[in-house]
């Protein structure tokens, strides 16, 4: 039972554009909503979140919306660089302790 | 500021065997957690903690064991290991305000059982 969902396992997006990663959840006692950026041979790195009693959070190129009559939320990157290209996952979080990863999508920006 | 430390960064081990994967921070952080993600897969939560003394599971728990006896220290015990255990291992942390959500993470551990 796979409660958040990222249902694309890559996207490849041309430099200068804009990149959207989308991310389904079933679970609507979820809080909290992340993203988060991992590279090859790293542990992942906090991105950008959103509570779940909003709609949109903005971090310089980095937005996520949220559609909770949808229950699906994604991260908008604009524009798409090169260093952007790494694997990105959703995530959410239940009561602020418990916290759920989907299964990543891999971004890859071309020149 | 070292920020949280996983040793040992890989482990080959033979089916039946049992190791402790270490995870240590430094943030003094009240929430810590496992995870471990199969190749080409997401990230799943094996067990979690929110602070000593206090531990719960998470979605794939069976195999593995904690104990959360510090705030700085976090092990997991893996007992039996089993090919399906092979895996790479990340510990993450976070503090009670903030970001609720944003975790710390680990460089994590490959974990290969044969």
């Amino acid at each position: 039972d796979q409660q958040v969902k990222q249902n694309s396992p890559s996207l490849s997006v041309q430099e200068g554009r804009i990149s959207i990663l989308n991310c389904d959840y079933t679970n609507s006692m979820f809080d909290y909503f992340l993203w988060y950026k991992k590279y090859p041979a790293e542990g992942p790195t906090f991105l950008i979140s959103i509570s779940s009693i909003k709609d949109k959070n903005e971090d310089g190129r980095f937005t996520v919306f949220l559609n909770k009559s949808a229950k699906h939320l994604s991260l908008h990157i604009v524009p798409s660089q090169p260093g952007d290209s790494a694997v990105y996952f959703c995530a959410a979080s239940v009561s602020a302790s418990k916290i759920i990863f989907g299964s990543g999508t891999r971004l890859s920006i071309r020149p | 500021n070292a920020g949280v430390t996983q040793t040992p960064k890989f482990r080959i081990l033979k089916i039946g065997q049992s190791m402790t994967l270490q995870c240590t921070q430094d943030m003094n952080h009240n929430y810590m957690y496992w995870y471990r993600q199969d190749p080409g897969m997401g990230l799943k939560l094996i067990y979690y903690s929110v602070g000593a003394g206090i531990t719960d599971k998470g979605e794939v728990p069976n195999g593995y064991n904690v104990s959360r006896s510090t705030t700085e220290d976090f092990p997991l015990r893996l007992e039996l290991a089993a090919p399906s255990q092979t895996s790479v291992y990340f510990c993450a942390s976070r503090g009670a305000g903030g970001n609720t959500g944003e975790l710390f993470f680990g460089e994590g551990s490959r974990l290969t059982v044969l």
